[in-house]
């Protein structure tokens, strides 16, 4: 998990609320990636990000939204049009997008519940 | 389109008993492959992976992957399993090519459980 924070460690929301997750890194990294993970089904990619200031949807990118202000930055809000948002959310960042054989480094993840 | 498939969700093995997690991938150029694995309530961590070359690739915690173009496979091995190798594993493939050279897919996982 070293060099990726993400926080906070869990998270409750009340239906009809939005809440920012938030994910940071010290790696100097370009591309940083959002992904959801529910159980049985593995890591789902919901937003990344290969520059600063640009950013792409993935597959469930839909009642998410992202920036990229910083290169060490990359929030996620879910909104409350995300119908089914509790899941345990991924942070991830790789050095440089474009050499599509690096790795990812994963955060420790945000686990948010919807009460 | 890639995708990657882990036909186990469930693997038990004795410690001290060599283990396999298998993986099947398929993509529309060359693959790159990638193992991870993940403890209760934790982020993933990077295992190995196969860009080109030896078929057999070396990585942590004494884990080994086979990489065989013509079955489309990546199976994870370890000679000698340990109690403390029980965890989710994931393989995950990008393509060389196309759209999906930008994005990583998963599989399901695979839970490891070393018996005692």
């Amino acid at each position: 998990d070293g060099g990726i924070t993400q926080s906070p460690k869990y998270l409750f929301r009340k239906e009809g609320q939005n809440v920012t997750l938030s994910c940071e890194q010290n790696l100097n990294h370009d591309a940083m990636y959002w992904y959801r993970q529910d159980p049985g089904q593995g890591l789902r990619l919901i937003y990344y990000s290969q520059i600063v200031n640009d950013f792409q949807k993935g597959d469930i990118a839909e009642g998410y939204s992202v920036s990229r202000e910083k290169k060490e930055s990359f929030p996620l809000t879910v909104t409350s049009a995300q119908k089914n948002p509790t899941a345990f959310y991924l942070c991830a960042s790789s050095f440089p997008s474009g050499l599509s054989y690096n790795e990812q480094f994963f955060g420790p993840g945000t686990r948010l519940t919807v009460l | 389109a890639q995708s990657v498939a882990q036909p186990e969700d469930q693997v038990n093995v004795a410690e001290g008993n060599p283990l396999t997690v298998k993986c099947t991938y398929s993509v529309s150029g060359n693959p790159y492959l990638f193992w991870y694995v993940q403890y209760p309530n934790r982020g993933l961590q990077f295992l190995l992976k196969y860009i080109t070359g030896d078929n057999l690739v070396k990585g942590s915690y004494g884990f080994e992957a086979e990489f065989n173009k013509s079955q489309t496979s990546f199976h994870l091995k370890k000679p000698s399993a340990l109690v403390s190798d029980s965890a989710l594993y994931f393989c995950a493939v990008r393509d060389t090519i196309g759209a999906g050279s930008y994005q990583l897919t998963f599989g399901k996982g695979t839970k490891l459980s070393v018996i005692p």
